[in-house]
């Protein structure tokens, strides 16, 4: 139990196009969606945290207008990447909150690599 | 602010080696302590969750300890499908996690 799924699970596209990514919990409905990027050696930074039809929370130094995040449904949220550019490059990961007996924990998605060229 | 500190950095065993990885940790209030374990271009598969000190979760190879400022994950006799990068992150009121940078531990046959 507990699967959280993202799509796809890599990208590759030019500089100035959006890139959409989806994360998925399979098997419970999340309460709370969290999503992260982290780059070569380094670990997980936490970009913003979104609520099922509100608007997401983002952390200092995030740019809410370049990654916008979608939280449409208890089991689905999106983050976009508009006008992506080659800094942008990195792995990208969410994770949910809200497994049946297990409310407290962060389950994440296998990530998605995006590359811009 | 919340911060989590792992060590070592790396950690190279040979199988059958038993070791410990070490997070220590100033948390505000903090709600739980949780070990997550990252191969390489995935995302973090969930270990434990500890919550007051004293408490310990075992899982085949692995044992997690924690007391009020550290806690410890112990791998007994190691296998090299236990080569990983084991992170440690504690938890406030709000759920959002704050991160160590990780321990990679690498095991040889």
């Amino acid at each position: 139990g507990a699967v959280v799924s993202q799509h796809p699970s890599w990208v590759i596209c030019k500089s100035g196009t959006s890139v959409k990514i989806e994360c998925r919990s399979l098997d419970f409905q999340a309460t709370t969606m969290f999503w992260y990027r982290q780059f070569p050696k380094q670990s997980l930074m936490l970009m913003a945290t979104s609520n099922e039809g509100s608007k997401a929370t983002y952390e200092q130094g995030v740019e809410k207008d370049k990654f916008l995040i979608n939280h449409a449904s208890l089991t689905l949220s999106t983050l976009t990447v508009t006008s992506a550019h080659p800094e942008d490059s990195s792995f990208y990961i969410c994770s949910a909150i809200g497994a049946p007996g297990r409310t407290d924990t962060q389950y994440f998605g296998p990530g998605t690599r995006l590359t811009v060229l | 602010e919340d911060q989590v500190t792992q060590s070592p950095e790396a950690l190279r065993l040979q199988e059958g080696e038993s070791s410990s990885l070490n997070c220590s940790y100033t948390v505000s209030g903090l709600r739980g302590l949780f070990w997550y374990r990252q191969d390489p271009g995935k995302g973090p598969e969930f270990l434990f969750t500890l919550y007051s000190a004293g408490e310990e979760k075992e899982k085949e190879r692995l044992k997690a300890t924690l007391t009020k400022k550290e806690s410890f994950l112990h791998i007994t006799a190691p296998k090299p499908e236990d080569s990983a990068t084991y992170l440690c992150a504690g938890t406030n009121n709000d759920y959002k996690l704050s991160f160590g940078a990780g321990t990679t531990v690498t095991v040889r046959a």
